[in-house]
Order: structure tokens, then C-alpha cells, then sequence
């Protein structure tokens, strides 16, 4: 089973919608990370959390909030849905810092 | 705060022929760097880091990468190309006011032609 996972993997919605995205991971880390990634723009942070207790703002908060339900499970979510909200979104988990962060396999979202 | 450049949104190479993809990055203090390629349809997968261990980094599949800190760079290489090395590649950095998430390069797209 894959370590880092997001459901659902691709969903299509309509302005105005309010959508959650989940993650879950199986590594046992406590930083947990949201990116959305846009073509030519490489990926942007959107939120991160230390710990079920600490969550932070990353650089496009705007629009999205965050929840986290355990350790192990991190969920993005979109209030009210716009298209320009259209992109892959990345869940991804590390335990410190200069270590590898591990990513899901990534949801696409697009909204009409 | 702490980021990186890539210079090429587009490198095509020939079979065979050698893989340099550009990062340059820009850090007040020592940088955590990372290269990580992502195939169509897939998530991230780590390449190789750099934590000021060894400035010659040897990560997976025959890359590497080299830290030079007077050039600010961390480019990738690797001396043969595959057909299978076609993916998008990025360069990222830790951000220490970021809870240490990664401040990712706009991407390099790798085309390997036969």
C-alpha cells in the first residue's frame, strides 16, 4: 500500500461548490503539507501543519482551509469553488526538516 | 527567503547524450536542496538531496548533482540519457519559515529523443 494517500484522484465540480480533498499517510510523520501545482508554475504551498494542533498559512491560503482530523490524515478544502481553482493538488508528509518530504500520487480537480 | 531558479522550461536531448537540467538557488543561510521528477501522471519522486554532507550527490536512476556554493547552483546530470528519463523535473528548497516545506522551481520538462 502506498504510504501517502489522496482521494479522490480526480474530480470534476461546478463554481460555487464546496469540495474536500483528503489525504491520509502511513508513515508516522507529523508535518503534513498542501501544494497545488499549476503547468509552468511548478508547485505553490497552500497550507502545512506540524501537528493536529498547529496549522499554518503557506504563500495561497486564499480560498482553501485546512483540517487536521489525526496525525495521519490532513484534508484541503475548497469553501466555494472558482476556476481558477482548476489544478493538481499534492498532499505531502515529512518528518523534519533537510529529509525528503513524500508526496501522494496527486488530485486533479477541476472546476467549471 | 530562501528559493530557486531553473533556467530552461524545456531541455531535449538525444538518447545517449548528457542530461544537465539548471538550478540555481538563493538562501541567506546553508540550504537544504532537492531534486525531484515527477512522470505523466504521477506524483513526486525524490532524486537526490543535498544537506551540506557532500557537495557531489549521487541520487537515483545515474544522477547527480553537485552543490557550488560560490555559483550558488545545484545542477543535475547524468552522463547518458534513457528514453525513460522523459518527465518534468524540479528543484526545490526548504523554507525554514515554512515549517521547512519546499519552495519548488517552476520545473524543467526533459524530451529524450531516439
Amino acid at each position: 500500500d502506498a504510504d501517502v494517500t489522496q482521494t479522490p484522484r480526480n474530480r470534476i465540480t461546478k463554481t460555487g461548490k464546496r469540495i474536500m480533498l483528503e489525504c491520509s499517510q502511513t508513515k508516522g510523520h507529523d508535518r503534513m503539507y498542501w501544494y497545488r501545482q499549476d503547468p509552468g508554475l511548478g508547485l505553490q504551498l497552500i497550507y502545512y501543519s506540524f501537528d493536529v494542533k498547529d496549522i499554518n498559512k503557506g504563500e495561497i491560503s486564499d480560498g482553501y482551509s485546512v483540517s487536521r482530523q489525526a496525525q495521519a490524515k490532513f484534508s484541503l478544502s475548497l469553501e466555494s469553488a472558482i476556476p481558477n481553482q482548476t489544478a493538481l493538488y499534492f498532499c505531502a508528509t515529512s518528518d523534519g526538516p533537510g529529509v525528503e518530504q513524500f508526496f501522494g500520487p496527486g488530485t486533479r480537480l477541476t472546476v467549471l | 527567503a530562501q528559493s530557486v531558479t531553473q533556467l530552461g522550461s524545456h531541455v531535449s536531448v538525444s538518447e545517449g547524450a548528457l542530461v544537465l537540467l539548471r538550478c540555481n538557488y538563493s538562501s541567506s543561510v546553508p540550504p537544504y536542496l532537492f531534486w525531484y521528477v515527477q512522470y505523466p501522471n504521477q506524483g513526486l519522486q525524490l532524486l537526490l538531496k543535498y544537506t551540506s554532507a557532500a557537495t557531489l550527490v549521487k541520487g537515483i536512476n545515474g544522477f547527480e548533482a553537485e552543490f557550488k556554493k560560490s555559483e550558488t547552483s545545484f545542477h543535475l546530470t547524468k552522463p547518458s540519457a534513457h528514453m525513460s528519463d522523459a518527465a518534468e523535473y524540479f528543484c526545490a528548497v526548504t523554507v525554514s519559515n515554512s515549517g521547512y516545506a519546499l519552495n519548488f522551481g517552476k520545473g524543467t520538462s526533459l524530451l529524450v529523443t531516439p
